[in-house]
């Protein structure tokens, strides 16, 4: 089955600075690749997603990347600030098929200090 | 997000109860999903459903039992609790839509400790 790593465990930056997670996965089926940012006690949230017939998506500050060839993708936060601290996981699935069945990474946690 | 809703939001149950998780979505979403969160971990997928009475197993289903006789209540059993089933158990509900949103929503969580 699919399996996904994401890099790194944890982020600390500067605010105003930029962040940069990158995920890997194993399933070259694998088309639909979400985001999500959780708070602490919160529910995760979906902040962007990406289908693989597209390079890049751009949302504001938060763009996200994908590289079918290498199976990577990678979240990229800009002008960071402290509402920007949270848990950030990538994911992937292939759907329609196995439509919301999404394979996790372990999770980011980004701390922007002021 | 209201149409979601998982209830209790905190249970402490002894190891060998039985204890239900519940999960309602006033969306008639057709898709709805059972996650548990661990630390290290992210999110596992422990059960699916398609639609009213169909289920299907995810990544880790050991030791837990779903229905969905009802579209919008998927609740999830742990039939004899152990102490690795301390987690936070996540309920999603989506709609498989045409390209564009997706209404994949999470509900706000149940932390289950088993002593």
């Amino acid at each position: 089955g699919e399996n996904v790593e994401q890099h790194p465990s944890t982020l600390s930056v500067q605010e105003g600075d930029s962040a940069v997670i990158k995920c890997t996965y194993s399933d070259s089926a694998s088309n639909y690749f979400p985001w999500y940012k959780q708070e602490l006690g919160k529910r995760p949230q979906l902040i962007i997603d990406i289908r693989s017939n597209v390079g890049e998506k751009k949302d504001q500050r938060i763009a996200v990347t994908l590289n079918k060839t290498a199976k990577h993708f990678s979240l990229h936060i800009t002008e960071t600030q402290p509402e920007d601290s949270a848990v950030y996981f990538c994911a992937a699935s292939i759907e329609p098929d196995s439509w919301g069945k999404f394979q996790f990474g372990a999770g980011t946690q980004v701390v922007v200090t002021p | 997000d209201a149409g979601i809703t998982q209830s209790p939001r905190y249970k402490i149950t002894e190891t060998g109860r039985q204890v239900t998780l519940m999960c309602h979505q006033t969306w008639s979403h057709s898709y709805m999903f059972w996650y548990r969160q661990d630390l290290g971990h992210g999110l596992r997928l422990i059960y699916y459903s398609a639609a009213a009475d169909i289920t299907d197993k995810g990544e880790v289903p050991d030791g837990y039992v779903v229905s969905r006789s009802k579209t919008e209540n998927f609740p999830l059993t742990l039939e004899s609790a152990t102490r690795s089933q301390t987690s936070v158990y996540f309920c999603a509900s989506s709609e498989l839509e045409r390209q564009g949103t997706y209404g994949y929503t999470f509900g706000s969580g149940t932390r289950l400790t088993v002593v």
